[in-house]
């Protein structure tokens, strides 16, 4: 079965530069979600969308932004990096059971 | 405020024994959403159960099921035949009527040959 496509899996910036991360939810998954877990952390809720608007949003910088395209892929932009954005940032997409989310393999940024 | 409470930090079970993973968590919601995710050292995120709060039966997957005692909000995991591939992180989780998963600190499991 498909799963969310996250890309990339691995990425390493320097302080203050940018980083865009991309998920490609689930075929037919309407919602996207991003999560940003640290290191020995459990996951944190940042940002979700629903049909292309904003559904709901946790402790996400300002320096962060995202959004959802017509084809349902959703993209994080991140600005102004800092050490402490290190971490894994999981994509999850949901369908009909808007419960019940379905994680990508996650994007390793690490930030030097 | 909504928490997650996973009071093992560390737990290890025998291949082929059975296993419970202990979760707790406060809501002033009737209805709400658990679940237990599994985080192997590959890092992805796999749902291994859902719990829906209006239902009174525990659910089951294979080898996985809760106990799920409402009025004492607590959500437990049972691995029955453990299996050396459980070896990893589970995470309970808590959803109500926001997109947001709260997760809880994690209990990391050990399964022994």
């Amino acid at each position: 079965a498909a799963g969310v496509i996250q890309s990339p899996r691995h990425l390493i910036k320097e302080k203050r530069e940018t980083a865009t991360l991309k998920c490609y939810p689930i075929p037919r998954h309407d919602t996207v979600y991003w999560y940003q877990q640290g290191p020995g952390q459990d996951p944190q809720f940042l940002i979700s969308f629903y049909e292309k608007m904003q559904s709901d949003k946790g402790s996400i910088p300002d320096r962060f932004s995202a959004q959802q395209f017509s084809d349902y892929h959703s993209e994080l932009n991140m600005s102004s990096l800092e050490l402490g954005d290190s971490a894994l940032y999981f994509c999850a997409s949901s369908a009909n059971r808007p419960y019940e989310q379905y994680f990508g393999p996650g994007t390793r940024l690490t930030v030097t | 405020a909504q928490t997650v409470t996973q009071s093992q930090p560390e737990m290890s079970v025998q291949e082929a024994e059975t296993v419970t993973l202990s979760c707790t968590y406060d809501t002033s919601e009737n209805n709400y959403y658990l679940f237990w995710y599994k985080q192997p050292p590959s890092r992805q995120m796999i749902l291994v159960i859902r719990q829906e709060a209006y239902k009174q039966q525990n659910a089951t997957e294979n080898r996985f099921s809760v106990n799920f005692q409402k009025a004492a909000k607590s959500f437990s995991l049972k691995i029955s035949d453990s299996q050396l591939g459980d070896t990893a992180m589970y995470f309970c989780a808590f959803i109500e009527n926001t997109d947001k998963l709260i997760f809880g600190t994690g209990t990391r499991l050990q399964v022994f040959p």
